[in-house]
């Protein structure tokens, strides 16, 4: 069965710093393109990053670019988000999703997506 | 504000049918695939429809997608209670260089 499992998420100042993970099984990781989108509490999907199979291509929102950074460790099946000076429009619930091909392109579509892991950036 | 434009409420009697629209531009829609995802109350979202009209395994075929130049569509036939649910549309966005999504339609089932 495939699954997306995200943990790190929790409290953190405004300023502060957050790493997400995202632990994938089931599937042969390396083989895919990974996605982070975000969800504010009460409020629509927003993307946020992604990145192909062999970190070769990365794509940020322009909302987190600069801030935020996507890797990933295939020989650990896991995907990262480093998020530096949050802020507090970055409260939301997190998830990772799988793209549909090695490579992010429009043509592709997210599935299967993690449960989330809520980040709240308060003081 | 969403990239895409979606109504923020609809709803239905079971055994309706039911359309949700979304709008975008030609820098999404116009000249990309859409995709919908259904999350249910309290859970992740779901792939529903992709590339426009394609249903992946296990989604029943009261579920169908649309396209028509800058706006797309999905309808749901034989309403059921499960249904009920937030409905968001999604596509690359080519000025943008990244995904963008609607602002959802929450699904009321009467």
């Amino acid at each position: 069965e495939v699954q997306l499992v995200e943990s790190g998420g929790g409290l953190v100042k405004p300023g502060g710093s957050l790493r997400l993970s995202c632990a994938a099984s089931g599937f042969t990781f390396s083989r895919y393109s990974m996605n982070w989108v975000r969800q504010a509490p009460g409020k629509g999907l927003e993307w946020v990053s992604s990145i192909s199979s062999s970190s070769s291509y990365i794509y940020y929102a322009d909302s987190v670019k600069g801030r935020f950074t996507i890797s990933r460790d295939n020989a650990k099946n896991s995907l990262y988000l480093q998020m530096n000076s949050l802020r507090a429009e970055d409260t939301a619930v997190y998830y990772c999703a799988r793209d549909s091909s090695g490579y992010p392109d429009p043509n592709n579509w997210f599935d299967p997506w993690g449960q989330g892991t809520l980040v709240t950036v308060s003081s | 504000q969403s990239v895409l434009t979606q109504a923020p409420s609809a709803s239905g009697t079971p055994g309706q049918r039911v359309t949700i629209s979304c709008s975008g531009s030609s820098s999404n829609i116009g000249s990309n695939y859409v995709y919908w995802y259904q999350q249910l109350p309290g859970t992740a979202p779901k792939l529903l429809i992709y590339r426009n009209n394609q249903r992946p395994s296990g989604v029943p075929d009261r579920f169908s997608g649309s396209k028509s130049g800058t706006s797309a569509s999905l309808a749901i036939s034989g309403l059921r209670s499960e249904d009920e649910a937030d409905y968001y549309c999604a596509a690359w966005d080519d000025s943008l260089s990244g995904w963008v999504f609607g602002g959802g339609t929450k699904l009321t089932v009467l």
